[in-house]
């Protein structure tokens, strides 16, 4: 089945400095991606849709200037948290569509961000 | 927008016996209902799903109902053995955007 990689596993950084989550698409394409956020025993939450070739769609509450999103190509999908900060500690997922469903998604395996 | 709320937060069951869990959503536009399984550290995985043109779907010991009218979905899972011990949450949305409820800690006792 496809399968939705993300890069890296996990991810300690200092305060104020920027960090760079990738999601890739294996062997499918994807014009749209999902980044969802989870903090500790929590839901998940929507944060943004990724569109390949334009702007990405962010949900409310969403600062676009911090969590920056690039759709470079039809299998990558990159999230770099800006000036990060500790309350950014929080598992960063991606998704990908199905192809041939309209709805289905299959998520990546998560980036685990700690923010000294 | 949608708002799914998901019951109970914890469930505790012995081993063999069944567990259900259940949510609710706000809005009627909602066409596609997926649960997650989702183990600490890991992803979520599809266990199962349901679309709001079914009632009701089963997967050998996962079973999924909708109830459209009341607007509320349950899941059902039966025999349950150790390894079922996870967090499950339900969803739902349609387009690929899902609204997921808060969780549910099932564990399975031997």
């Amino acid at each position: 089945g496809a399968v939705v990689s993300q890069h890296p596993s996990w991810v300690i950084c200092k305060s104020g400095t920027s960090v760079k989550i990738e999601c890739r698409s294996l062997d499918f394409q994807a014009t749209t991606m999902f980044w969802y956020r989870q903090f500790p025993k929590q839901s998940l939450m929507l944060m943004a849709t990724s569109n390949e070739g334009s702007k990405a769609t962010y949900e409310q509450g969403v600062e676009k200037d911090k969590f920056l999103i690039n759709h470079a190509s039809l299998t990558l999908s990159t999230l770099t948290v800006t000036s990060a900060h500790p309350e950014d500690s929080s598992f960063y997922i991606c998704s990908a569509p199905v192809a041939g469903t309209k709805d289905t998604q299959y998520f990546g395996p998560g980036t685990r961000l700690t923010v000294l | 927008g949608e708002n799914v709320e998901q019951h109970p937060s914890t469930l505790s069951v012995q081993e063999g016996d069944s567990a259900v869990i259940k949510c609710t959503y706000s809005d009627s536009a909602s066409n596609y209902f997926p649960w997650y399984k989702q183990e600490l550290g890991k992803r979520p995985q599809l266990i199962i799903d349901i679309r709001s043109n079914v009632g009701e779907k089963k997967d050998q010991r996962i079973a999924v109902t909708l109830n459209k009218t009341a607007k509320h979905f349950s899941l059902h899972i039966t025999e349950t053995q150790p390894e079922d011990s996870a967090v499950y949450f339900c969803s739902g949305g349609s387009n690929y955007k899902l609204t997921f409820g808060k969780g549910t800690l099932l564990t399975v006792n031997p």
